[in-house]
């Protein structure tokens, strides 16, 4: 299958700054990147969907302004959450997909575990 | 509203034994359904995809099978082995892999000797 990597795959960090988290497609041209969030023992839930070029798409709940995502070339995408708090700790895990392939399969990165003190 | 319901939450089977891991969808336009197995501290790697225009897809010791009129699909691990103990989540989405998947709530196999 392609190859997605994530940068850092663990971060610590204090309360109030910034972290920005690297996913990057290695051997294919993502043309989707998708953001995860993954609490302990639960499913994946979806942050946001960002096509290369374009603005995300948020889903509900998940505020834009703390959770910056630029995909801004086809290789790599990018996640900033900012002014971060305790209650941002969490798995954070990206996916990528291309649509030039015939079933556009989505291929995971291997997460990014933040903890917030 | 969850719209794939995955079960069981966790499974336990004997090595050697056959795994078995049910989802069912309500969305019909959905048209493609992967099957995802995940480590503790890892990402998902997908591990076995199906469409709607077959009803069973088999790669080594995984089948996918798929019944389109119950609106449901399942995973059949043949064989388990310690090895393939870790958290199975079954997805769907529209139009493949370009639209977010849906996925269910995970299932915790645990294949013991």
């Amino acid at each position: 299958g392609a190859v997605v990597s994530q940068h850092p795959s663990r971060v610590i960090c204090k309360s109030g700054t910034s972290v920005k988290i690297e996913c990057r497609s290695l051997d294919f041209q993502a043309t989707t990147m998708f953001w995860y969030r993954q609490f302990p023992k639960q499913s994946l839930m979806l942050m946001a969907t960002s096509n290369e070029g374009s603005k995300a798409t948020y889903e509900q709940g998940v505020e834009k302004d703390k959770f910056l995502i630029n995909h801004a070339s086809l290789t790599l995408s990018t996640l900033t959450v900012t002014s971060a708090h305790p209650e941002d700790s969490s798995f954070y895990i990206c996916s990528a997909t291309s649509s030039s392939w015939v079933y556009n399969e989505q291929f995971f990165g291997p997460g990014t575990r933040l903890t917030v003190l | 509203q969850q719209q794939v319901k995955q079960s069981p939450q966790s499974l336990i089977v004997q090595k050697g034994g056959i795994s078995i891991i049910n989802c069912a969808y309500e969305n019909t336009a959905f048209d493609y359904f992967p099957w995802y197995q995940q480590f503790p501290g890892k990402g998902p790697a997908l591990l076995i995809a199906i469409r709607p225009d077959v009803s069973e897809k088999k790669e080594g010791r995984f089948t996918i099978s798929f019944n389109k009129s119950a609106k449901q699909f399942s995973l059949h691990i043949m064989d388990s082995q310690p090895g393939d103990s870790a958290t199975y989540f079954c997805a769907a989405s529209i139009g493949g892999g370009n639209t977010p998947l849906v996925f269910g709530k995970g299932t915790r196999l645990s294949v013991i000797a």
